[in-house]
């Protein structure tokens, strides 16, 4: 199963908009509306940030925000902040491929 | 609050074996699938493995197979990693994490990290 196409880098400055897509194909992305992203600060423990495509786990701000079309999916971030700063990661579900498929990263930098 | 927390990982020689543990708390550990996902230097996440609430169905990343076994301890409150015949390109942050849905860790790890090297 291979990974999930994302942007190696995105930029934003404080208070700005950035979006990170995430390319698979029709048997992962774009057949189940089961995609997640996640905030990873190095070192830390990674944080689930949308799951199932647009949805926020409690506690996940407003500002971000999931959605998808086609065989991508996008996480997008408003009015950016400097704890935005981090990688990020979306994962599918792959339908017969028993193991959550991963997203290559993306580095979003806050200017 | 849901807590897990990874240990056992360290220095092994290639062809070794180590065993990795999370302790997990503030939650129903029979209720949840677990996993295993590992990060490795410079790398993206890659999922490693699964395993079923009462541990009967598991699931691992090809290039494991056969050598690693994942396992849980629902009286400890435990997942556990056994891994043996490492590899150099085993050498990663391994992270403990809990299946809350379809491919999603709603919770995870710090993680701890194993390198395989001589």
């Amino acid at each position: 199963q291979s990974a999930l196409t994302q942007p190696r880098s995105v930029s934003g400055s404080p208070g700005q908009s950035v979006t990170i897509s995430c390319t698979g194909t029709s048997s992962d992305v774009g057949g189940y509306n089961y995609v997640s992203w996640y905030r990873h600060h190095p070192g830390k423990a990674p944080k689930l940030m949308i799951y199932d495509v647009s949805k926020r786990p409690s506690g996940v701000p407003d500002r971000f925000s999931g959605s998808k079309s086609g065989n991508t999916a996008s996480l997008t971030i408003s009015g950016l902040q400097a704890e935005d700063e981090a990688d990020y990661y979306c994962c599918s579900y792959a339908g017969s491929y028993p193991l959550g498929v991963f997203g290559t990263g993306t580095k979003v930098t806050v200017l | 609050e849901v807590q897990l927390v990874e240990s056992g990982g360290g220095l092994v020689q290639p062809g070794g074996s180590l065993r990795l543990s999370c302790a997990t708390s503030g939650f129903t550990f029979s209720a949840y699938w677990m996993s295993w996902v590992r990060q490795a230097p410079g790398k993206g996440l890659e999922w490693v493995a699964n395993i079923k609430e009462d541990g009967s169905v598991k699931f691992y990343v090809d290039s494991v197979k056969g050598r690693f076994t994942i396992s849980r301890d629902s009286a400890e409150n435990s997942l556990y990693l056994q891994m043996n015949s490492l590899r150099a390109e085993d050498t990663a942050l391994y992270y403990c994490a809990r299946v809350g849905g379809m491919s999603t860790n709603d919770y995870w790890g710090q993680g701890t990290l194993v390198t395989v090297s001589s």
